[in-house]
């Protein structure tokens, strides 16, 4: 089975500055989608960025990019020029490409709690 | 609207009670998705609807009864809940079930249901 790990439970950065969060994975599987999503107070969990394994180049999506490192099974989310709206948790989640397997199923890590300072 | 909606937001039910949270999803999407998300743990996925059928029903007790009258909408029955059923509830749509790239999951904002 899939597992989904995101070693910082909370972080925190300064408004404007750059901050990275982790995500680590572990899978058997060489076909994957790997997804960050955020959660504010709100509650709504909103689709940060998406990546597709098969795809070298690093997903970016404005101020959000991903380092995807396949071989070492890391995925980690970095937000540039950060601004207050960012505060949020945020999921790494990843989802099987082999519907026999997994079908539908999204598996998430637990979350990092990120705090951004005026 | 926009996106994908739920109602209630809020719900406080008794053990006996019946109620039902309902989603609605306006991005011409083919599959949906039932989640709770409960304290200090990931997010557990219930149920699955493709085409208002059910693909996948993850090992939730039999008190929680889906229902997808069509494409757009999905429900999800309550009836002899238990304390511990107190969670987020999370409904999301995806332009199908596949797994291909068309499977990615948007959410709606949830339900926070309490049961005393």
């Amino acid at each position: 089975a899939q597992t989904v790990t995101q070693s910082q439970p909370e972080m925190s950065v300064q408004e404007a500055e750059t901050v990275t969060l982790s995500c680590t994975y572990d899978t058997s599987e060489s076909d994957y989608y790997l997804f960050w999503y955020k959660q504010p107070p709100s509650r709504q969990m909103i689709l940060v960025i998406r990546q597709e394994a098969y795809k070298q180049q690093n997903a970016t999506e404005n101020r959000f990019s991903v380092n995807f490192q396949k071989a070492a099974k890391s995925f980690s989310l970095k937000i540039s020029d950060s601004q207050l709206g960012d505060a949020a948790m945020y999921f790494c989640a990843y989802r099987s490409a082999i519907w026999e397997t997994s079908g539908s199923r999204l598996t998430f890590g637990e979350g990092t709690q990120l705090t951004v300072n005026p | 609207e926009t996106g994908v909606t739920q109602t209630p937001r809020h719900l406080v039910m008794g053990m006996t009670n019946k109620k039902s949270l309902k989603c609605e999803q306006h991005l011409g999407h083919n599959a949906m998705y039932w989640y709770k998300q409960s304290a200090k743990k990931p997010l557990e996925l219930m149920f699955v609807y493709s085409l208002e059928e059910r693909v996948e029903n993850n090992s939730v007790p039999s008190r929680f009864s889906p229902e997808c009258p069509n494409s757009s909408h999905l429900f999800l029955h309550l009836h002899t809940l238990q304390p511990e059923d107190s969670a987020l509830y999370l409904c999301a749509s995806s332009q199908d079930a596949t797994s291909g790239i068309q499977g990615t999951q948007y959410f709606g904002p949830g339900t926070r249901l309490t049961v005393l």
